[in-house]
């Protein structure tokens, strides 16, 4: 069965600074992992996707992840983070069937 | 390309009471998925229509239930209301059938609170 852990509900910066969200998946088959963002009072919105054409994936808003096979980890990075960054990020993960399992989510604070 | 819709966007309802809830997809999308986003459970899954036909299901009681119409906006209907049903109902639709890493688009949820 698939799982998707995310290492810390609540991830706080200073603005500027690294942005480093954890992701841990489980899966018994190769994976397609995702990071999307959710903004308050609005639905998730896609930030990245890995589908194994490459193991480092860009996003939007200077947003990349690494895929880590022997790891098992997708965790996403930003190098700088902005105000705006403040929201819920969610990493999921879906394999050959069409359901797709969202981890439980990591709350970012950016401090000016 | 408009984005997608549901409505109604709060609901307030009473214990034992049922609700609908819509979602329209984006235009050209076949697959509709519903799930359930609480500050406890996060984001559950309920269930996956495609083409009119249910193609998924999570683990929720037989109270929830869906439909998909043939102009591909979706339902979900929840009967018998219970205290633990106060959430935010997310639908999402996908571009086709498959392949599974293709992207799912969010609307931006139905906020229900039951009393």
């Amino acid at each position: 069965a698939q799982s998707v852990t995310q290492l810390g509900s609540h991830v706080s910066v200073s603005e500027g600074a690294l942005v480093l969200l954890r992701c841990n998946y489980s899966s018994s088959v190769p994976p397609y992992l995702f990071w999307y963002v959710q903004y308050p009072n609005q639905g998730l919105q896609l930030l990245l996707k890995y589908t194994s054409a490459a193991t480092l994936v860009k996003g939007i808003n200077g947003f990349e992840a690494e895929f880590k096979k022997s790891e098992t980890s997708f965790h996403l990075t930003k190098p700088s983070a902005h105000m705006s960054d403040a929201a819920e990020y969610f990493c999921a993960v879906s394999t050959g069937g069409f359901k797709t399992i969202f981890g439980a989510g990591t709350r970012l604070f950016v401090k000016a | 390309k408009a984005g997608v819709t549901q409505t109604p966007r709060y609901l307030i309802k009473t214990r034992g009471q049922q609700v609908t809830l819509s979602c329209s997809p984006i235009s050209g999308h076949r697959s509709v998925s519903w799930y359930q986003q609480t500050p406890g459970q996060g984001l559950q899954f309920l269930f996956e229509y495609f083409s009119e036909t249910q193609r998924n299901k999570g683990n929720f009681p037989g109270r929830f239930s869906g439909r998909q119409f043939s102009n591909s906006r979706s339902e979900m209907n929840v009967s018998t209301l219970e205290l633990g049903d106060s959430a935010l109902y997310l639908c999402a639709s996908r571009p086709d059938g498959g392949p599974p890493y293709n992207e799912q688009f969010f609307g931006p949820g139905t906020r229900l609170t039951v009393l």
